[in-house]
């Protein structure tokens, strides 16, 4: 068990929803960051918060965004969803904005039927 | 933009074989390398290498990262079932503008009995 909580596990849902992943990092770990998971695209960094913050973005749609609490949890929003979007979404977390190892969530399976 | 690139895609060995993996990379203001092992669902973490030549073990596990060559080895040792899995490898740089993770397609491992 690496300390970092997802919920859901699971989620299925129809095009053109909106669905919101939640992440709750390790205790005292300041960053978050997300992924998805796709069978033909591997892991692809999402966006990344460090103490409420943004502090990276990388391959993420403008149909979704994140944010992160006060309490360090972090959410994720997907919006219009679209078929393509089923994927696999992690969570990991480290203690600093970078260079030190980051844990990962068990993932939030998404099917977009 | 940051590049990693994983050999072989996939490797299926028997117990008690020795197998090497291998991760090459192209990164902006390289940080560090990390190497996680995936079985079902989260990506564990192995190691983390930021230094030249030095060699990270843990167990049957080694790895280290060359710096000059742009590529590091992760070596199992003494194969198990156990060890069957996805071998992932991520560099950490700044290629898109900000440090973020950026991960290799995976290493397929399968040590049959």
């Amino acid at each position: 068990d690496s300390g970092v909580t997802q919920t859901p596990k699971h989620l299925i849902t129809a095009t053109g929803q909106r669905v919101t992943l939640r992440c709750s990092p390790r205790s005292g770990d300041l960053s978050v960051y997300w992924y998805q998971q796709s069978l033909d695209q591997g892991l692809q960094f999402l966006i990344q918060y460090y103490n409420g913050e943004e502090r990276a973005k990388g391959n993420i749609l403008e149909r979704f965004s994140a944010q992160q609490f006060p309490d360090l949890h972090s959410e994720l929003n997907l919006s219009s969803l679209e078929l393509g979007d089923s994927a696999l979404y992690f969570c990991a977390s480290s203690a600093t904005g970078g260079g030190t190892e980051a844990f990962f969530g068990q993932g939030t399976r998404l099917t977009v039927v | 933009e940051d590049k990693v690139v994983q050999s072989p895609l996939s490797l299926v060995v028997h117990e008690g074989d020795t197998v090497t993996l291998n991760c090459s990379y192209e990164v902006t203001n390289f940080r560090s390398l990390l190497w996680y092992k995936q079985e079902k669902k989260a990506p564990t973490f192995l190691f983390m290498l930021t230094s030249s030549g030095i060699e990270k073990k843990s167990g049957r596990l080694s790895s280290i990262l060359d710096k000059k060559e742009l590529f590091s080895i992760l070596n199992i040792t003494a194969t198990q079932t156990g060890d069957s899995a996805v071998y992932l490898c991520a560099v950490e740089g700044s290629g898109a503008g900000s440090y973020q993770l950026t991960f290799g397609k995976g290493t397929k491992l399968s040590v049959i009995p």
